[in-house]
């Protein structure tokens, strides 16, 4: 049964700071791997997939990597604001077409 | 374009009453997921269905959870009778068809589901 980790479970960091979110899998079959973004009382948004065959993917200030043979995957974020406050999802897609999701990451930017 | 819509947003009940939650997805998607989110954990599926067929529900309590989707558009997800642990976040999520690969799901706002 594939399962996923996400460390650390919460993050504080000052405004304008570089940070790395990471995530961890236990089964390395997947098609894919997610990352989410969740508002408090909201519904999750994709920030970035990343298939199988990649290594990693860019949208504006963030950077995914994928490392399917040792089951890791990294979530940057550059020049962090206060408005990237929410909590950071990783999930692995291994086929079933449904999510497995970790617990997520509570990140705090303080401005 | 309209997003995955979910109704109602917030509900407060009493044990042992029934409770429905309602879900329309993204015009033109096929695939369509209800996920349960207890606080500070990630979205676990419930179930998961190919138009109207539901093809993976085996996370699914049924001695007293139900979902249907008729038409293959809508669905609703009941629970009766509610217990005190089903106080969690109900969330629908809709996806195309696609490679598997680039599958990308799109969720709906959630419904928050107190059980008193």
């Amino acid at each position: 049964k594939q399962e996923v980790t996400q460390i650390p479970a919460a993050l504080s960091v000052p405004e304008g700071e570089n940070l790395v979110l990471n995530c961890s899998f236990t089964d390395s079959a997947i098609y894919n791997l997610q990352w989410f973004r969740q508002d408090p009382g909201k519904g999750l948004t994709s920030l970035l997939l990343i298939q199988s065959s990649q290594r990693e993917q860019t949208s504006g200030r963030l950077n995914a990597s994928l490392d399917k043979s040792s089951g890791r995957s990294t979530l940057y974020i550059a020049a962090s604001q206060p408005g990237d406050s929410a909590t950071y999802l990783c999930a692995v897609n291994t086929g079933r077409r449904a999510l497995t999701f970790g617990s997520g990451t509570r990140l705090q930017v303080q401005p | 374009e309209a997003g995955v819509v979910q109704s109602p947003r917030y509900k407060i009940i009493e044990k042992k009453q029934p409770v429905a939650f309602w879900c329309n997805p993204i015009s033109g998607h096929n695939t369509l997921y209800w996920y349960l989110q207890n606080l500070g954990q990630g979205p676990e599926l419930l179930i998961r269905y190919e138009n109207e067929e539901a093809v993976d529900d085996s996370q699914l309590p049924k001695d007293r959870f139900s979902a249907e989707r008729l038409k293959g558009v809508d669905s609703t997800l009941k629970i009766q009778p509610a217990e005190l642990g089903d106080s969690a976040v109900y969330l629908c999520a809709s996806s195309q068809p696609g490679t598997g690969e680039t599958d990308t799901q799109y969720f709906g706002p959630g419904t928050r589901l107190t059980v008193l």
